[in-house]
């Protein structure tokens, strides 16, 4: 099971705007704004999408938007383009030994 | 261009060893932290391993801990992880990744990734 929780799949149609949850505790998402977001096309590493909760890294599009509220981080997605179609996952920061907690991660079809 | 090679992945037996490499080319290796991550066939991402710019500090997961050894070069701009006791769970896709300069334990750079095989 993994640490950080994640809907298995969302889907939605071109043009229309998806939002991902990843729920964690106090100890990971709630307790530190270092929650990230990565899409992982199929055979393909994973690319960083957000940092720090909000932020897009250079050459991330604006269509990709991040928040929190306590323990649940949200990755939106407006304008749903078929090239969005892949796996996403978040991440955060833990105070646990582990350092770093993944999300079991979200396929998005793109319909 | 950041880059981030690995190699030395393949098949193993249970119990057996392997080192993986990851070549950094494109940045001042030795300014950054980095990270080995693992993604078991068809499953999500899972941290492994963490070591500081100077190698001063390090972290495991605690599935790997005792089992695994991350190091660095960075007179070769190497990054290393050292794997004993292998178990099948072990199977995996190994990326190495950067860790971004602007962010904790957030990983700006990945590499192609290699496949470890742990099966008699």
């Amino acid at each position: 099971q993994s640490a950080l929780t994640q809907p298995a799949s969302v889907s939605g149609s071109p043009g229309q705007s998806i939002t991902i949850s990843c729920t964690g505790t106090s100890s990971d998402v709630g307790g530190y704004n270092y929650v990230s977001w990565y899409q992982q096309h199929p055979g393909k590493a994973p690319k960083l999408m957000i940092y720090e909760v909000s932020n897009r890294p250079s050459g991330v599009s604006n269509r990709f938007s991040g928040s929190k509220s306590g323990n649940t981080a949200s990755l939106t997605i407006s304008g749903l383009q078929a090239e969005d179609e892949a796996d996403y996952y978040c991440s955060s920061y833990t105070s646990s030994s582990s350092q770093v907690v993944f999300g079991g991660g979200t396929k998005l079809t793109v319909l | 261009e950041v880059q981030l090679v690995e190699s030395g992945g393949g098949l193993v037996q249970p119990g057996g060893s392997l080192r993986l490499s990851c070549a950094a080319s494109g940045f001042t290796f030795s300014s950054y932290e980095m990270n080995w991550v693992r993604q078991a066939p068809g499953k999500g991402l899972e941290w492994v391993s963490y070591i500081s710019s100077s190698g001063s500090t390090i972290y495991y997961a605690d599935s790997v801990k005792g089992r695994f050894t991350i190091s660095r070069d960075n007179a070769k701009n190497s990054l290393y992880l050292q794997m004993n006791s292998l178990r099948a769970e072990d199977t995996a896709v190994y990326y190495c990744a950067r860790e971004a300069a602007m962010a904790l334990r957030c990983f700006d750079y990945w590499g192609q990734g290699t496949l470890v095989t742990v099966s008699s």
